[in-house]
């Protein structure tokens, strides 16, 4: 089967370093890409991997090991603004792309 | 600046109702999909379609149609709607490179069958 495993919640204080993991088991892998989303909003794109190793993109993080089928989106410096609902996704042959449930992460004060 | 809409935020309708979903992209991309995200499930692709009048069955196809008559527009059906459709359904569009894969959502619809 095809599956993305991520953690269903993280809570994390604000200010801190927070790592979303995801896993994945797919047929066929192009690359693998991170979705925010806010509650009631839609989801938006925050970053890429199509190679292994790290993307950095402002306080956002995103790497990958092909090897591994592993994944993971790092933020850092951690805004209450932050909270909200983190998807991995992996583009498949074709033009499908596969997501995975969500991570739920929730910024204290 | 990137534009994805979907013709309603919420849409109420009844069982066995036929109910179009509209979804228009400025952005003359060629790919365009079509999800339903439910609490747990994550986003589950319905349909896409690559090109005009091209399309693809996703994951979950069954009791859906869709329709892309124009490349900015790309319309869901569902042909006689049930309860179990109700749901968000969103739509997107997708720019695609050798370095990224960004897909652009529009709002969503919530959507209920009574």
């Amino acid at each position: 089967g095809q599956s993305l495993e991520q953690p269903s919640e993280v809570t994390a204080v604000e200010g801190a370093i927070v790592q979303i993991n995801c896993t994945y088991q797919t047929s066929g892998f192009y690359g693998l890409s991170w979705y925010q989303q806010h509650d009631g909003g839609a989801p938006t794109f925050l970053s890429y991997n199509g190679l292994d190793g790290l993307e950095e993109t402002g306080r956002f993080s995103s790497f990958l090991s092909r090897s591994d089928s592993y994944g993971y989106l790092l933020l850092q410096e951690l805004q209450m603004k932050d909270s909200a609902s983190y998807f991995c996704a992996v583009k498949r042959g074709g033009f499908k792309t596969i997501f995975g449930a969500g991570t739920r992460l929730f910024v204290k004060a | 600046d990137v534009k994805v809409t979907q013709s309603s935020r919420y849409l109420v309708k009844r069982t066995g109702e036929k109910v179009f979903l509209e979804c228009v992209q400025d952005m003359d991309h060629e790919n365009m999909f079509w999800y339903r995200q439910d609490p747990g499930l994550g986003l589950r692709l319905i349909y896409f379609s690559y090109d005009v009048k091209m399309k693809e069955k996703g994951d979950i196809p069954e009791g859906y149609s869709v329709s892309r008559e124009k490349k900015e527009r790309f319309s869901l059906i569902l042909e006689s709607a049930s309860t179990n459709q109700t749901s968000m359904y969103l739509c997107a569009s997708r720019y695609l490179t050798g370095s990224t894969d960004t897909q652009y959502f529009g709002p969503g619809t919530r959507l209920t069958v009574l």
